[in-house]
């Protein structure tokens, strides 16, 4: 079963720093991969996504992810966090062909200084 | 959002009660899902559903029993739960697109605390 790793656990940073998460995943074949958020107190919202073609896929409020097949890699990065950035960041993966078995990885919590 | 809802957003329950969380889906989506979320764990996926057949059982205990009663409705029948089972309880759907190319989308939760 494919397996999705987040290193980070919980990362501070101050407004206007730059982010990248790190999201790995165990898987030789074809997947399609997620980033998802969950701000406080509210629901899982798709952030981005990758199915195909271009391997940086860039999503909502600035965000972007880049899709390195041979470090089976899809990190997230923000060149400037602002403070209503605070929040639980999801990464996930489905394999071609089996898109209803979505594995997540285990969050990464951002906090954002002001 | 209100793409998908859920009710309630919060449960207290015994032990020895029957309840029943639902979650209704409004995009049309032909697939629905549980999950559930627990402090310091991956969201593990608990059933899948499609077209009202449950197509995933990933091996969950039998005092959760989902039932799926047309495409934009799904419930989630607890009795006899275990204090461990306290969690938050997610639903979500998804088109169901064939080859994989495919978005869950996801409602508020359920957070269940079990006495």
């Amino acid at each position: 079963a494919q397996s999705v790793s987040q290193h980070n656990h919980h990362v501070i940073l101050s407004e206007a720093a730059s982010l990248e998460l790190g999201c790995n995943y165990s898987y030789g074949g074809t997947v399609n991969l997620f980033w998802y958020v969950q701000y406080p107190g509210q629901h899982l919202q798709l952030l981005l996504k990758y199915f195909s073609g271009d391997p940086l896929v860039k999503g909502i409020k600035g965000f972007e992810a880049e899709f390195i097949k041979s470090k089976f890699s899809f990190n997230l990065r923000k060149p400037s966090v602002q403070w209503s950035d605070t929040a639980e960041y999801f990464c996930a993966v489905t394999l071609s062909g089996s898109a209803r078995q979505l594995t997540f990885g285990s969050g990464t919590q951002l906090t954002v200084l002001p | 959002e209100t793409g998908v809802t859920q009710t309630p957003r919060h449960l207290v329950m015994g032990m020895t009660n029957k309840k029943s969380l639902k979650c209704e889906q409004h995009l049309g989506h032909n697939a629905m899902y549980w999950y559930k979320q627990s402090a310091k764990k991956p969201l593990e996926l608990m059933f899948v559903y499609n077209f009202k057949e449950q197509t995933e059982n990933n091996s969950v205990p039998s005092r959760f029993s989902p039932e799926c009663p047309n495409s934009s409705h799904l419930f989630l029948h607890l009795h006899t739960l275990q204090p461990e089972d306290s969690a938050l309880y997610l639903c979500a759907s998804s088109q169901d697109v064939s080859g994989g190319s495919d978005t869950q989308y996801f409602g508020p939760g359920t957070r269940l605390t079990v006495l």
